[in-house]
Order: C-alpha cells, then structure tokens, then sequence
C-alpha cells in the first residue's frame, strides 16, 4: 500500500532559526496536504498543492511539491514560540479507487525562546 | 460556520459499557470520517462517509460501529472496547472524498480511556 515517509521525526530550533519538513511518497500523488496539531490540539489544515513543482508561500511558510509528485516540503523562516507543534503532511494517492489520505508520521517542532 | 463539533471531549468507559461518539458538521460537506491517533503517531483512518454511505472501512473491529443519520451527523458507536483501544477520536469533514477538495476540517476529538 501507500507510505508516505516524513523527517526528521523531531526538531528543536532557537526561535529565529529556520526550520525544514520534508515528505516521501512511494507512489506519485495526487495531491498533497499540510496539517499542524499544536500539542492537546487537533490536526488543522494549513495547505494543499495540486501540481508538479508548485510552491506556495503563507507568510513565513513556504510549501513545496515536486516534480515528480511523489515529495514535498515545508519551510519555515525564522521560527517563533507559536510555530510549536506537529507538522503532518498527507497524500491523496493518484489513480486506482483509492481516495484516502495518508499521513506521515510528523515532524514535532519544538522552538527554544 | 467553520467547525466540526465533537461530543463528549472526553470519555471513561468499562470494557463491557456501550457508549457513542456524536460529531456535527455545518459546512455542507459531504464526506465524513473517523479516524483514530495515539499519542505521538498520526491520525488513522477507521471510516470514510461519502454522501451518507459508508465508502470506505480500513479493517476496523466490529466493536466500533459507525452511523451517519443525515448530512449533518456522524456517530461512532462503541461496544466491549479494549483498553488498547484508548485514543483520541477524530472526526473530520471535507467537500468531497476525491478529487481536489478533499482538505479535511478536523473536530477537537474525543479522548477515550477504557478501565
């Protein structure tokens, strides 16, 4: 089935350092989408990219899909206090019938003020 | 309105206790799921509703019930559950199940304990 590998599994930063997500799907994508859970929160969605090499900014975030549809990333510049919590991306598999999302395992972003 | 309410927040409940989880969306969407996530993992995909049939179901133990009486509401009836089956339950909604609008609007959860 579908895996989508996410690293690093944890990040801790000094606030105004940048921080990098990167995902790994072993089957191209149709889409892929960008949630955060703050800690005793809940998955929010930040993002969806839909096609090859797009990039898309929302502030200091910048969000990347590959070419290839089978990777991404996500980019934060110079973290602050409130950037704190688990970065999840998820991929909508291409073709066939199965329309699932799957997430990654996450990236648990801890900021040092 | 923009959010998924789940009822309750949080749930104890014995091994032989039946007891259900509500969530209710007002946003029109027309898929619904269930997932469940353990402490530091992801969200796992239990059930999907797509315009109030049960489109998808990842294996789950018939001892989780899923019921979708209208648009609106999505149930998750538990029975003779485990204690391993102690989680955070999330309910999320999206336009549809396929294609491009699939973002999903998660609920706050509920957080199960089985004693």
């Amino acid at each position: 089935g579908q895996q989508v590998m996410q690293i690093p599994q944890y990040q801790h930063v000094q606030e105004g350092e940048d921080f990098t997500t990167y995902c790994n799907s072993s089957t191209t994508l149709s889409n892929i989408q960008w949630y955060k859970q703050r800690p005793g929160g809940h998955p929010v969605f930040l993002i969806q990219l839909v096609k090859s090499g797009e990039v898309k900014k929302q502030k200091r975030l910048t969000f990347q899909f590959g070419e290839a549809k089978k990777n991404s990333s996500l980019h934060i510049t110079a973290t602050q206090t409130t950037d704190v919590g688990t970065y999840f991306c998820a991929g909508l598999n291409s073709g066939g019938s199965n329309y699932k999302l799957t997430f990654g395992k996450g990236t648990l972003l801890t900021v040092n003020p | 309105d923009t959010e998924v309410t789940q009822t309750p927040k949080h749930l104890v409940m014995g091994m032989t206790n039946k007891k259900s989880l509500k969530c209710e969306q007002h946003m029109g969407h027309r898929a619904m799921y269930w997932y469940k996530q353990k402490a530091k993992k992801p969200p796992e995909l239990m059930f999907v509703y797509s315009y109030e049939k049960l489109s998808i179901n990842e294996s789950v133990p018939s001892r989780f019930s899923p019921e979708c009486p209208n648009s609106s509401l999505l149930n998750l009836h538990l029975h003779a559950l485990q204690p391993e089956d102690s989680a955070l339950y999330l309910c999320a909604s999206s336009q549809s199940e396929r294609g491009v609008n699939t973002e999903a609007f998660f609920g706050q959860g509920t957080r199960l304990t089985v004693v």
